[in-house]
């Protein structure tokens, strides 16, 4: 069974702090997708990565997929009450066309 | 509005009776899936269609739920005899597939099923 570990499970910080979310695994996935959820909707894709060591920036979020793809991390830079919401790391195999597995996800709450 | 659609939004049943709810895909993606999540968790995935073929099922999902995609286009998810266990959101995503990188999942708000 493939499982995906997030951290912290709960996070709070000040408006304009950095900060870092941590997804792991022992097994390896073909692709990892993040995706954010607001309470009473589905969950939001923010990007997916697929290449070992890949680096992808969403504005103030940079993704990174770890060399041996099973891990990844999710660092918000500047964090603002916008960036509040319940982020979610998901492996696929096949390039995501098949199910996902869902980390355990981060409560982040950004404080004004 | 073009994404993922389902109803009802929400639901609410004695243990005991059946329920339906209904997907509706982004307009030519071939690929459709069900989730189930409880609250404080992450999705978990239930089942998935590639057209109207229903390729996988998780252990998750007991006799009493089908999931149904008869032209390939939207899908139903039936629950037969509620239990209060199977209180939960369930979300429906779809995805271009098959094969390649063009496939990441979109979702729908879900359907919130509370058992009484």
């Amino acid at each position: 069974t493939q499982l995906l570990e997030q951290s912290p499970q709960f996070l709070s910080i000040q408006e304009g702090e950095n900060l870092t979310v941590y997804c792991n695994s022992s097994s390896v996935f073909s692709s990892l997708q993040w995706y954010r959820q607001e309470p009473g909707e589905g969950p939001v894709l923010l990007v997916t990565v697929v290449t070992g060591g890949e680096v992808k920036k969403l504005k103030r979020l940079t993704f990174q997929f770890g060399d041996a793809r099973k891990d990844s991390s999710l660092h918000i830079t500047a964090a603002q009450p916008g960036d509040t919401g319940l982020y979610l790391c998901a492996g696929a195999n096949n390039f995501g066309n098949e199910k996902l597995t869902f980390g355990t996800g981060t409560r982040l709450t950004i404080i004004p | 509005d073009t994404g993922v659609s389902q109803n009802p939004r929400h639901k609410i049943t004695k243990r005991g009776q059946n329920v339906t709810f209904r997907c509706d895909p982004i307009s030519e993606h071939n690929r459709l899936y069900w989730y189930r999540q409880t609250l404080g968790q992450g999705p978990e995935f239930l089942t998935y269609f590639q057209n109207e073929a229903q390729l996988e099922k998780s252990r998750l999902l007991s006799d009493r739920f089908s999931a149904e995609r008869p032209k390939g286009s939207f899908s139903t998810l039936e629950i037969q005899r509620t239990e209060q266990g199977d209180s939960a959101m369930y979300l429906c995503a779809s995805s271009p597939g098959p094969g390649g990188t063009a496939g990441p999942q979109h979702f729908g708000d879900g359907t919130r099923l509370s058992i009484l």
